[in-house]
Formats: structure tokens, sequence, C-alpha cells
């Protein structure tokens, strides 16, 4: 079984872009969460998505923002990038929804902000 | 504020030796679990231990949990150079929102 996949694997941007990243889960998991992890903050949940509804959601500006598709692939998209917004991405399938103990991580996505 | 606290944030140690990380916590929790990230990649779900167990071993690791001083340690017997990573304990509190909090993690360098 394929493991969780994560595009682009790096990106540069510069402030006041926007992006977006791709999340491909386990065939079969339906529950997709991402994370950033800064040096300084370290991992910080962002939001989780089921069923193509978002039940979760940390403590981030609105800047940030998800979206699932009916095939459980999620896609993330941060507006107005700025400096701070480096990070290294990660995103995590699951099963069921809510489920954190049998998270299965992708590869990560390194954002560089310049 | 982070849930997780590691010590020590970084432990460097020879091969065949053993290595112990600590992972402190605040609030009550559900079940607490130790993570392995190779050089900036994705995490790997190392073992899992609930709030009603002590002690846990899953092949060369052993992790145990004290909730009444609300810590948990990691221990690496045998280390081997594959096991240079960093480490991270990661909480899921009781009866909160099902978040998952991590903390900063162990970087853990084996000599050779």
């Amino acid at each position: 079984k394929a493991g969780v996949t994560q595009t682009p694997r790096y990106l540069i941007k510069t402030r006041g872009q926007q992006v977006t990243l791709s999340c491909s889960p386990i065939s079969g998991h339906r529950s997709v969460s991402w994370y950033q992890q800064t040096p300084g903050q370290g991992l910080q949940f962002l939001f989780e998505y089921f069923s193509e509804t978002q039940r979760n959601k940390g403590n981030f500006p609105g800047r940030f923002s998800g979206r699932q598709f009916s095939n459980s692939r999620s896609e993330m998209n941060v507006s107005t990038l700025e400096l701070g917004d480096s990070a290294l991405y990660l995103c995590a399938s699951s099963i069921l929804a809510g489920d954190k103990e049998t998270q299965y991580f992708g590869p990560g996505t390194r954002l560089l902000v310049l | 504020s982070q849930q997780g606290e590691e010590d020590p944030q970084a432990l460097s140690i020879q091969e065949g030796e053993n290595a112990t990380m600590n992972c402190s916590y605040k609030t009550s929790i559900n079940n607490l679990q130790w993570y392995r990230q190779n050089s900036g990649r994705g995490l790997v779900h190392l073992i899992l231990i609930r709030s009603n167990e002590r002690e846990k071993h899953s092949g060369r690791l052993r992790v145990t949990l004290d909730t009444s001083k609300k810590s948990s340690s990691l221990l690496i017997t045998a280390s081997r150079a594959a096991d240079t990573a960093s480490y991270f304990c990661a909480t899921v509190r009781l009866n909160r929102d099902d978040k998952i909090i991590f903390g900063k993690g162990t970087r853990l360098h084996i000599l050779p």
C-alpha cells in the first residue's frame, strides 16, 4: 500500500505570494491532518479534514486554509505569504475522524519564503 | 504553548550505548506517543502508551509513563547509527478536542 504523498517536496516563494500544497492520503484513509513544523515553534496542528469537511482547526490566522476532495486528497493554501511561514508542512492521514493514535505522516513539503 | 517538553534537547552517545529521552507535559492525557523524524522528513510513529499503562516495550524501545509526575521516558537500547534522528513526544489530551500536541523534540546523534 502506498504511503502518504505530498507535493511538491520543496518550494520557494516570495513574500506576498500564495501557495498551494497537496497531500494524498493512504488509500482508504478519509482523515487528513496538516501540521506546520518550524525550529522555533516545533510541530503545530493546522487543521483536520474528514469527508470533505473541516472538523478541527488549530490556532493559525485565516491566511491558512484547506480543503478536501471526494477522493480524500487534501490541499492547503497559504495566502499573502510572510517570512515566518517558512516551514516544513506535514500532512498525516488516518482511517477515522479524530484518530490521533494511528496517523501516518507524509515526507513533508519544505516551503521557503524569501 | 507546547504541551510536551523533551529533555535533553540534544544527545550524543556512542553506538551500542543506551539512549534515554524524557518528556514532561502539563495537562491530563488520554495517551502519549513517541515519534521519530529523520533529517526534516516525515514522522514515524514508534510507540503509544495509554494513561492507564506504566510501561511498554517494542523491540529495542522501552517507554514509561508516570501520570502523577506528568512525565514519560523513551529508552533506546543498544543504539545504532540508524537511530540518529529527532524524537518527539506527543500527547492527546483527556476529553479535549482530539488535538495532538507535540513537544519540540530531542536530537539524538549516534557516534560510530
